[in-house]
């Protein structure tokens, strides 16, 4: 069974500073990894994904992340953040084989000061 | 394609009552998943099906919980009956088969659950 951790619940950031969010996983095969985005009284929406291929995602609104298999990490990270940026950012994992469920994260909660 | 639609957006029921959150998932997609979101437990995977077929419902919290899904376009998830701890916002996603180019879940809005 894969597992996800988001060490940090709440972040705290300025307007135009970066910040990066943290996720690490486990699991005992291999996976493919997602971080979704949830703004107020809204659902889910997909950032990124990482599938195969180069470790460096690009997603939506100026995020990327990086996947790193020695360290079992998959960080988010955005140069310079914006008032809007503000939402609750999921980490999720499912196996490329086998099980199709997804396992998210408890979340980070991204607060951008002006 | 208008997304994942799920109904209602909200629901308030009192204790003891049936409740009966919809979903109804993007054309074509092969997979559905039902999630409940709660302060406490974050988002957990309560069930899945996949071509219409429960897959793995070891994440539905008691009997007094049960989902259909009758065709590709419509599920159900109820509870009866309901209890003040089923409060929660629920969602719906659906997904592709997945193939080589992996797979995201598609979400839908939304119902929050108050049980009073």
């Amino acid at each position: 069974a894969q597992s996800v951790t988001q060490l940090d619940s709440q972040v705290p950031v300025f307007e135009e500073a970066p910040v990066e969010l943290r996720c690490n996983y486990s699991s005992s095969v291999s996976v493919y990894l997602f971080w979704y985005v949830q703004y107020p009284n809204q659902g889910l929406q997909l950032l990124l994904k990482y599938l195969s291929g180069s470790t460096l995602v690009k997603g939506i609104n100026g995020f990327e992340a990086e996947f790193n298999k020695s360290q079992t990490s998959f960080h988010l990270r955005k140069p310079s953040v914006h008032i809007s940026d503000t939402a609750e950012y999921f980490c999720a994992v499912s196996e490329t084989f086998g099980n199709e469920k997804l396992t998210f994260g408890t979340g980070t909660r991204l607060t951008i000061i002006p | 394609d208008a997304g994942v639609i799920q109904s209602p957006r909200h629901e308030v029921t009192e204790m003891g009552q049936e409740v009966t959150l919809r979903c109804k998932p993007i054309s074509g997609h092969d997979y559905l998943f039902w999630y409940r979101q709660t302060m406490m437990r974050g988002l957990e995977l309560l069930i899945y099906f996949n071509n219409n077929v429960p897959i793995d419902d070891s994440g539905m919290p008691e009997d007094r919980f049960s989902a259909k899904m009758p065709n590709a376009s419509f599920s159900t998830l109820k509870i009866q009956p309901s209890e003040p701890r089923d409060s929660a916002v629920y969602f719906c996603a659906s997904s592709l088969e997945r193939g080589s180019l992996g797979t995201e879940a598609f979400f839908g809005q939304g119902t929050r659950l108050t049980v009073v």
